[in-house]
């Protein structure tokens, strides 16, 4: 079956440094995958998306590229920042159903 | 216009108990979905209503768990004789339709503790 993986955590980094979070996936056919986000006391909510090989999902200067040569996923920042501190999920969904990693935790210092 | 909502917002049984949650998607969105979040894991999959179509049920993880939707509006999760391991967040999501690329806009979750 299609399955997610990606890197524990929790990540702890400093404001303004590089952000990079793995995901991996396994999966039939051709998946949409998604990055989603939850802020802490607050419900999950999409980061960003790509739909196809080569795509690049970006949103609030978070990035991924949709590598099917490598099936990964994986998301970067260039320069984080204390309210990017939550809990970061990959998942894949073949046909309707998301299938998610099992999270990683960021946090920023200042 | 709000979002997806959840409701009780928490909810505190005792081992042996029916619960019941309670899912309001958004308006207009004909799928809907329900997750569970246990402590430290990701999201697990329980169950997904496509308008009329017959539901998939196929991550319910017993016949403990039923899901019931009127319509395309409230769906209501039921967990009978609930066990300690039931413990966990359940969410609600919905989405304008089955397509794999639409976004699933989520709800705050229905944090469940089985004393």
């Amino acid at each position: 079956g299609d399955s997610v993986t990606q890197m524990e955590g929790p990540v702890t980094l400093s404001e303004e440094a590089f952000l990079t979070i793995n995901c991996t996936y396994t999966a039939t056919g051709y998946p949409s995958l998604f990055w989603y986000v939850q802020y802490p006391g607050e419900g999950l909510q999409l980061l960003l998306k790509a739909t196809k090989a080569d795509d690049k999902g970006s949103n609030k200067g978070f990035e991924a590229t949709y590598r099917k040569e490598t099936t990964s996923f994986h998301l970067e920042k260039g320069s984080v920042q204390v309210s990017d501190s939550a809990v970061y999920f990959c998942a894949l969904t073949g046909y309707s159903t998301l299938t998610f990693g099992k999270g990683t935790m960021l946090l920023v210092s200042p | 216009g709000a979002g997806v909502s959840q409701s009780p917002s928490n909810k505190v049984t005792e081992k042996g108990k029916d619960v019941e949650l309670r899912c309001d998607p958004i308006s207009g969105h004909t799928a809907l979905y329900w997750y569970r979040q246990r402590l430290g894991q990701g999201l697990e999959f329980l169950i997904y209503f496509q308008g009329n179509s017959a539901p998939d049920k196929s991550g319910l993880p017993s016949d403990r768990f039923s899901a019931e939707r009127t319509g395309e509006s409230v769906s209501t999760l039921t967990i009978q004789r609930t066990q300690q391991e039931d413990s966990a967040v359940y969410l609600c999501a919905s989405s304008l339709g089955a397509v794999s690329y639409n976004e699933q806009f989520f709800g705050p979750g229905t944090r469940l503790t089985v004393l």
